[in-house]
């Protein structure tokens, strides 16, 4: 069964902090998905990684950073958390190839910054 | 400018009648489409998917028909149930892009009266 963890669900930090964002994925996939989610603007890309070491920018990468060093893990980082990234942030995973653009979601972290 | 276009932000209909959700792009070379379902405090889930050589797709209660010459698709539920409200997003992808990037309409929150 396909699974995608997230490290949080809720989150609660202060204007200025730094903020890790954990996704672990247990399905081998090689492509890796960060968003986040705002009422009315659906989801938002705003990094992926297609390989290990490996990383894109998405729609709104701005404020936010990545890492990821394993193939089934990959984070988001906040250098220096803002209110305007009070959000829902999902992760998701899928295969590499046509035909596979499928995304596996995680549950979600819902981040309130203070 | 936004690629994928869900323009009904909500739809109600009654226990057992069919709900139609409806989804509009505007980018040609999208050439597969997804829709998912979100309840709250969750991550989006998989629910169906349609290639652009397709025109229909079935899966049970579900079916999605595209329509590429308006560029327009639709997710029919048949006959609809209180479990199915939630919002539902449509996505698309191009087999140009890299890593299979999806790109998200805004949702439509569907609530089914019993």
């Amino acid at each position: 069964d396909v699974k995608v963890t997230q490290s949080s669900r809720y989150l609660v930090k202060r204007t200025g902090e730094k903020v890790f964002l954990e996704c672990v994925q247990d399905m081998d996939h090689e492509n890796m998905f960060w968003y986040r989610q705002d009422p009315g603007l659906g989801l938002r890309l705003i990094y992926f990684s297609y390989d290990v070491k490996m990383k894109e920018k998405g729609d709104i990468p701005e404020g936010y950073s990545v890492s990821r060093e394993k193939k089934e893990r990959f984070s988001l980082i906040l250098e220096s958390a803002s209110t305007n990234q009070t959000s829902m942030y999902l992760c998701a995973s899928s295969l590499l190839g046509h035909g596979t653009d499928t995304q596996y979601f995680g549950p979600g972290t819902r981040l309130t910054v203070l | 400018d936004q690629q994928v276009k869900q323009n009904s932000p909500s739809l109600s209909v009654q226990e057992g009648r069919i709900s139609i959700l409806n989804c509009d792009y505007t980018n040609s070379m999208f050439d597969y489409f997804l829709w998912y379902k979100k309840y709250p405090a969750e991550g989006p889930t998989f629910l169906i998917s349609i290639s652009s050589i397709k025109d229909k797709n079935e899966d049970g209660r579900f079916t999605v028909f595209l329509n590429k010459s308006a560029k327009h698709l639709s997710l029919h539920i048949v006959p609809s149930q209180p479990g199915d409200s939630a919002v539902y997003f449509c996505a698309a992808s191009s087999s140009s892009g890299s890593a299979r990037q999806l790109t998200f309409g805004s949702g439509t929150q569907l609530t089914v009266l019993p």
